[in-house]
């Protein structure tokens, strides 16, 4: 079935340095999310993105976050300046519809931030 | 905003015995449910999903049961079996204008022979 790509799977960086996730979301969808889960904690919305534009987005979503969709490529997410803080996994989704679709996710990048 | 309570953190069943979990929401205006199961290393598979007007689900192996009275959502996996050994999280979207889901801490069940 359709599937949802993140890469890499595990991302090492030092602090303050930027990092961008990328991900690869099924082809026709139209709404394309990210989560993020610190180990052993709930999975929290950060983002939500449609038609070029950030819809929705939660007070997990620092300045320092910044989301995109060049062209129909990639849906990135990039954290400039990364911070100890940001060490988490990060996951993917995307979903035909805003409305009554569940989102479909992908396996996650983990971040780790040294 | 929307808060979460997914019970219990983890679940040892026999294999052919039920596994029940359960999660209670606070926003009385939450109208789409979800339920998800992770296996190790694997993405968030989706079980099913839930609308407000429904009641009890049936699913291949498993129900599950919406009481909007309690704000209570409810999974249970009937006759358990290996491969049902995963975590498994709950998901509210508190309704049409919401973007994002607010998910339960999620359970870590493993069945045993």
């Amino acid at each position: 079935g359709p599937k949802v790509l993140q890469i890499p799977s595990h991302q090492i960086i030092d602090m303050g340095q930027m990092v961008t996730l990328n991900c690869d979301p099924v082809s026709n969808h139209l709404y394309f999310y990210w989560y993020k889960q610190i180990l052993g904690q709930q999975m929290e919305f950060l983002v939500n993105f449609y038609n070029g534009k950030v819809m929705e987005k939660s007070k997990l979503f620092k300045d320092q976050f910044s989301v995109e969709r060049p062209d129909g490529s990639y849906f990135t997410l990039k954290i400039q300046p990364t911070a100890l803080e940001d060490s988490a996994v990060y996951f993917c989704a995307s979903s035909l519809n805003r409305i009554n679709q569940a989102p479909l996710f992908g396996e996650g990048t983990r971040l780790s931030v040294l | 905003g929307e808060q979460v309570e997914q019970r219990p953190p983890h679940l040892s069943v026999r294999e052919g015995d039920s596994a029940f979990i359960t999660c209670t929401y606070t926003d009385p205006n939450s109208y789409y449910f979800f339920w998800y199961k992770q296996e190790p290393g694997a993405s968030l598979q989706l079980l099913m999903k839930v609308f407000s007007s429904t009641e009890i689900n049936e699913g291949q192996g498993f129900t599950v049961l919406l009481n909007k009275k309690d704000k209570r959502l409810s999974l249970n996996l009937t006759a358990a079996h290996p491969g049902d050994s995963a975590a498994y999280f709950c998901a509210v979207r508190r309704n049409n204008y919401a973007q994002g889901l607010t998910f339960g801490l999620g359970t870590r069940v493993s069945v045993f022979p």
